[in-house]
Order: C-alpha cells, then sequence, then structure tokens
C-alpha cells in the first residue's frame, strides 16, 4: 500500500503568519491527493481535492499544491480558528490511506 | 443540506459482530456520482479507511480488513452498511460514514461519527 507521510507532526504559527505543511507519498499518486481539515470534536472536512482545488466554502488564505509525491497545503495567514490536524489522504490506488496528520498549534 | 447519521452498538466484546448503518438524507444514494464509504479513527488520531459500496454494489475494500469484513446497500431504505466480525481491541475506534465524490474528488459529506469500543 501507499504509505503517506506528511510533516512536521506539530507546527505552531502565530496568527497572521503563514504556514506550510507537508505530505510526500511512497510513490507517485500523481495528483490524486486530497486534504482534510479535523477540529477538536468534529469529524474531519474536506478542504482541497485533487491536490490543489479547494473545495466548496473554503477561504481563499488555503491553498494546495504538488503532484507526484510532493504535495504541501499553505494558509497564508493563520487565523485562530485555523487550530485543528491536517491529514493528506491519496485515492490513486486501492487501499486509500491517509497521512498521519500536522497538528496545527496557534502561539 | 446532505447529512449521513451512523448507527449502531457502541460496545462489543472480542469475537463479537459489529454492524453499523449509515442513514443517508438530501442526496440520492442511487447517484453515479458516488461511493458510500467507512473510514474509522483509531484513539491515536490516526484515520484508516475500510472500503466503500457505490449504488449498483460495487464494492473496494481495505485489504487489511476483507476477510472480517462485509459492506451492503439498501437503495430503498437509503442506507449503507457494515458488517466487521471477530472483533477485537484493536477494532476500537470512531467509525464514520462518508460519501466519495467520484468526480469532484474527496470525501465531501461526513457523518458525525460513532465511537466503537471492544473491551472484555
Amino acid at each position: 500500500e501507499i504509505v503517506m507521510t506528511q510533516s512536521p507532526d506539530t507546527l505552531s504559527v502565530s496568527p497572521g503568519e503563514r504556514a506550510t505543511l507537508s505530505c510526500r507519498a511512497s510513490q507517485s499518486v500523481n495528483s490524486h491527493l486530497d486534504w482534510y481539515q479535523q477540529k477538536p470534536g468534529q469529524a474531519p472536512r474536506l478542504l482541497v481535492s485533487r491536490a490543489s482545488t479547494r473545495a466548496t466554502g473554503v477561504p481563499a488564505r488555503f491553498s494546495a499544491s504538488g503532484s507526484g509525491t510532493e504535495f504541501t497545503l499553505t494558509i497564508s495567514s493563520l487565523q485562530p480558528e485555523d487550530l485543528a490536524v491536517y491529514y493528506c489522504q491519496q485515492y490513486t490506488a486501492f487501499p486509500f490511506t491517509f497521512g498521519q496528520g500536522t497538528t496545527l498549534e496557534i502561539k | 443540506q446532505v447529512q449521513l447519521r451512523e448507527s449502531g452498538p457502541g460496545l462489543l466484546k472480542p469475537s463479537q459482530t459489529l454492524s453499523l448503518t449509515c442513514s443517508v438524507s438530501g442526496a440520492l444514494i442511487t447517484s453515479d456520482a458516488y461511493y458510500w464509504s467507512w473510514i474509522r479513527q483509531y484513539p491515536g488520531k490516526g484515520l484508516e479507511w475500510i472500503g466503500s459500496i457505490d449504488h449498483r454494489g460495487n464494492i473496494h475494500q481495505n485489504p487489511s480488513l476483507q476477510s472480517r469484513l462485509f459492506l451492503a446497500i439498501d437503495t430503498s431504505k437509503g442506507q449503507f452498511s457494515l458488517r466487521l466480525s471477530s472483533v477485537i481491541a484493536a477494532d476500537t475506534a470512531v467509525y464514520y460514514c462518508a460519501r466519495d465524490d467520484t468526480f469532484l474528488r474527496g470525501f465531501d459529506v461526513w457523518g458525525q461519527g460513532t465511537v466503537v469500543t471492544v473491551s472484555s
């Protein structure tokens, strides 16, 4: 199965600053990658599909890029409500697999 | 507004069978655009895709669970279900049902999740 590895495990960023989260696949997933945000006590929420397309209602401060094995999620100006765990997930091959998550803390 | 809601017992003993149902409202379960999926989240927060089924009964399953897993769909009731046999403590998790949009991509709608604990 394809192993997804996210870095860092935890990221602490001040409000208004940029946050950059990384996701690496153990083999190419082309652009078959989604990003999810999970706030405390909630189900995950789709943020980005197909590596770079923001889901409906997702603020423009969230952007994503990448293809193949290296992917990035960027939050341009961190807001307090962005406190969450962020997961990447590949769907190029079964079984679909998730990264272990990056916990985003607000400094 | 599309909603998914999981239902089923929250506590099982080892070797029992876990049965969960997901009720779909606000969306056509018979749409060709969707697979209906199960995902679980372990207490340590890791997410695992369990499997997906479409309205025709086409199924994709995680090989790690395949020997114990049964997925089904009842389009007349707007429900899909999961049965996991011979549960062990390691099956303890929050179980989510979710809609997989195969056109736009992504698990775009999730249930609120149901806690399943396996303990003797």
